[in-house]
């Protein structure tokens, strides 16, 4: 199976920052990476498919880039609904696997 | 609006069979997959398996021989069999939707214990 490795796994900012949170494949994925948000008792969801495109209804502030095994999730300007978990996940070779996730929190 | 919604158990017994639901709206189950999704507390999500929209299924190898997706598509549902359950199989169990065979929706999760 495909490992990912996400990073960080911790992450405190503030309202206004850009922050980004760093998916790592064990092989290449062809660019198949989604990105996930999830907050607390919530179902998650999804922002980015296919490294950068955007899930409509999704903030434009969300992009994805990447290639290959290495692959960016980009917040240009946090806002206060953007406190939450975040997590990758490949489907380029099965089974589909998942990062462990990046919480951010407000600094 | 889509939405999937998962029922069953919130505590079953080591060794007995896991059996969860499904309930989709939305969507057709003709249309779409379902993907199961599962979380044990403090660890990573694992892809479990997909009954895709004609019905076939594929199955993490991890856990093949013990998991069983079927779906009554008039009911627009879905249902996941585990059995010969252990105490690291305690995970909040996700349904997903799955859009080109990745999940886009997801439900809410449902929170299974396993009791030695």
């Amino acid at each position: 199976d495909i490992q990912m490795t996400q990073s960080p796994s911790f992450l405190s900012a503030s309202v206004g920052d850009r922050v980004t949170i760093n998916c790592k494949a064990s092989q290449n994925i062809n660019k198949y990476l989604n990105w996930y948000q999830q907050k607390l008792g919530e179902a998650p969801k999804r922002l980015i498919y296919n490294t950068n495109n955007l899930q409509t209804g999704i903030p434009s502030r969300f992009s994805g880039s990447g290639s290959g095994t290495d692959y960016t999730l980009t917040i240009s300007s946090l806002q206060p609904e953007d406190f939450a978990t975040y997590f990758c996940l490949q489907h380029n070779s099965f089974p589909d696997t998942f990062g462990a996730g990046t919480k951010l929190e407000l600094k | 609006q889509v939405q999937l919604k998962e029922s069953g158990p919130v505590l079953v017994q080591a060794s007995e069979t896991l059996s969860l639901t499904c309930t989709v709206s939305g969507f057709s189950l003709t249309n779409y997959g379902v993907i199961w999704v599962r979380q044990p507390p403090g660890k990573g999500l694992e892809w479990m398996g997909i009954i895709w929209r004609n019905g076939n299924t594929d199955y993490n190898s991890a856990l093949k021989s013990r998991l069983s997706i079927n779906r009554d598509t008039s009911k627009s549902q879905v249902f996941l069999k585990m059995n010969s359950l252990q105490t690291d199989d305690t995970a909040i169990y996700y349904c997903t939707r799955g859009s080109a065979a990745t999940p886009d929706y997801w439900g809410q999760g449902v929170m299974v214990t396993v009791s030695s």
